[in-house]
């Protein structure tokens, strides 16, 4: 089954700063997504890249995908008190929308 | 900006018990999953729903659990005969349409303790 996977991280930075953090997966997938999960809250989605693409931007976000690798990197610029939160990538398969979600990076951003 | 919906934010319910766990999708939106996420672990796919049909499940998906879209509006998820290990947070979320580079909705997710 695929897998979205990242490696765990707790990431404790200053505001300002860039946060990065990485995601694995295992299987040949359709689209790569990343998830914000606020304490207590549901996930809200920030950013989807195509297996086709290698790099999308969003405003302060940049993520990159390296099919070859299978793996992925999310990129936060200027953190700000606000980005403290957990950050999940999850991946979709061809053909359904199932998501397999990692286990999650927690980004503190330290005011 | 239109929101899913869950309720309620917390459930404990005995074990054997049975337990509906709502949700109220974005109006226009077509496809319908439910999620958990077992304390210190990866959120996991439950199931999909589309035309009023399962159109996927997963192996956690078993004959306990089933799912409903009673009216226009509510999707929910029963849970019929409860156990320890069911105890999650139950996210629901939708998306407009069939196409996978559609992002998902998600609510805020039920507490759901069995004791």
């Amino acid at each position: 089954s695929q897998q979205g996977e990242e490696d765990p991280q707790a990431l404790s930075i200053q505001e300002g700063e860039n946060a990065t953090m990485n995601c694995s997966y295992k299987t040949s997938i359709n689209n790569l997504q990343w998830y914000r999960q606020n304490s207590g809250r549901g996930l809200v989605h920030l950013i989807l890249i195509r297996s086709n693409e290698r790099e999308k931007h969003s405003g302060r976000l940049r993520v990159t995908l390296d099919t070859s690798k299978k793996s992925s990197s999310l990129l936060i610029t200027a953190s700000r008190a606000a980005d403290t939160a957990s950050y999940f990538c999850a991946t979709a398969p061809y053909g359904n929308n199932r998501l397999a979600f990692g286990k999650g990076n927690q980004v503190v951003v330290i005011p | 900006e239109p929101e899913v919906t869950q309720t309620p934010s917390h459930q404990v319910t005995q074990m054997g018990q049975e337990v509906i766990l709502r949700c109220v999708p974005i109006s226009n939106h077509l496809y319908f999953y439910w999620y958990r996420q077992i304390l210190g672990q990866k959120v996991e796919f439950l199931v999909s729903f589309y035309n009023n049909e399962i159109s996927e499940k997963s192996e956690i998906f078993d004959d306990q659990f089933s799912v409903e879209r009673p009216d226009g509006s509510n999707f929910t998820l029963k849970i019929r005969s409860t156990k320890l290990e069911d105890s999650a947070m139950y996210f629901c979320a939708s998306t407009t349409g069939i196409s996978e580079d559609q992002p998902q909705h998600f609510g805020d997710g039920t507490r759901l303790s069995i004791l």
